[in-house]
């Protein structure tokens, strides 16, 4: 059974850190690029990074570059996002997604989120 | 960034009815697009990739159509368990952006 499980939420002061884990089993975790999605209190979703299959790769959206940084560890079956600088705005859940990337007889690659955990809640509060 | 821009924000409608979502792209992403489904206090859960291709094990209900900038999500004859919130999401380029969201609610 596939399984993606999020850790490391909690409570933290403006300005600090947070390091979140997705923690995967029940597939191939090396095969597939990874996504961090998260959704503040009552609102939408919103995309926050990737990372490639062997982490060399990474895209970000603007509102976190240069304070997030996703990663992951192959050997340990785990997607990372470091959280630096945190601001009020990025209290949300943060959800951990695979990348089930699917491919057209033209070799043009759609991103598909076929699996997630269940999140985990990071407030961001003094 | 693309912006994505849903309608409507939301909808009333009965089990039985055929609902259509509407997804605006603010430029052409060809086929790029994805639609999820999100009931309250759970993730999101993938229902079409690449505008049209229906995901392993979404019910065949659910359909997807668009290319360039319009696309819809269309549920034939909504069941009792399709009551949730509906997302698209562009992949065309980074950052990928979602739609605001369209709640689906019970007439």
């Amino acid at each position: 059974e596939v399984q993606l499980v999020e850790s490391g939420g909690g409570l933290v002061q403006p300005g600090g850190s947070l390091r979140l884990s997705c923690a995967t089993s029940g597939f191939t975790f090396s095969g597939y690029w990874m996504t961090w999605v998260r959704q503040a209190p009552g609102k939408g979703l919103e995309w926050v990074a990737n990372i490639n299959r062997d982490g060399s790769q990474s895209h970000y959206v603007d509102s976190v570059k240069g304070r997030f940084t996703i990663s992951r560890d192959n050997a340990q079956n785990s997607l990372y996002l470091q959280m630096n600088s945190l601001r009020a705005e990025d209290t949300a859940v943060y959800y951990c997604a695979r990348d089930e990337t699917h491919s057209d007889s033209s070799g043009h690659y759609f991103d598909a989120f076929d699996m997630w955990g269940q999140g985990t809640t990071i407030t961001v509060s003094s | 960034a693309i912006q994505m821009t849903q309608f409507p924000s939301s909808l009333s409608a009965s089990v039985g009815d055929r609902v259509t979502i509407t997804c605006r792209a603010s430029q052409g992403i060809r086929n790029d697009l994805g639609w999820y489904q999100q009931r309250p206090g759970k993730a999101p859960k993938l229902l079409i990739y690449a505008a049209s291709s229906l995901q392993s094990g979404v019910p065949s209900r659910f359909s997807g159509s668009g290319s360039g900038t319009d696309f819809t999500l269309t549920i034939s004859s909504l069941q009792p368990e399709d009551f949730a919130t509906y997302y698209c999401l562009q992949d065309y380029n980074y950052p990928r952006t979602f739609g605001q969201g369209t709640k689906l609610e019970s007439k």
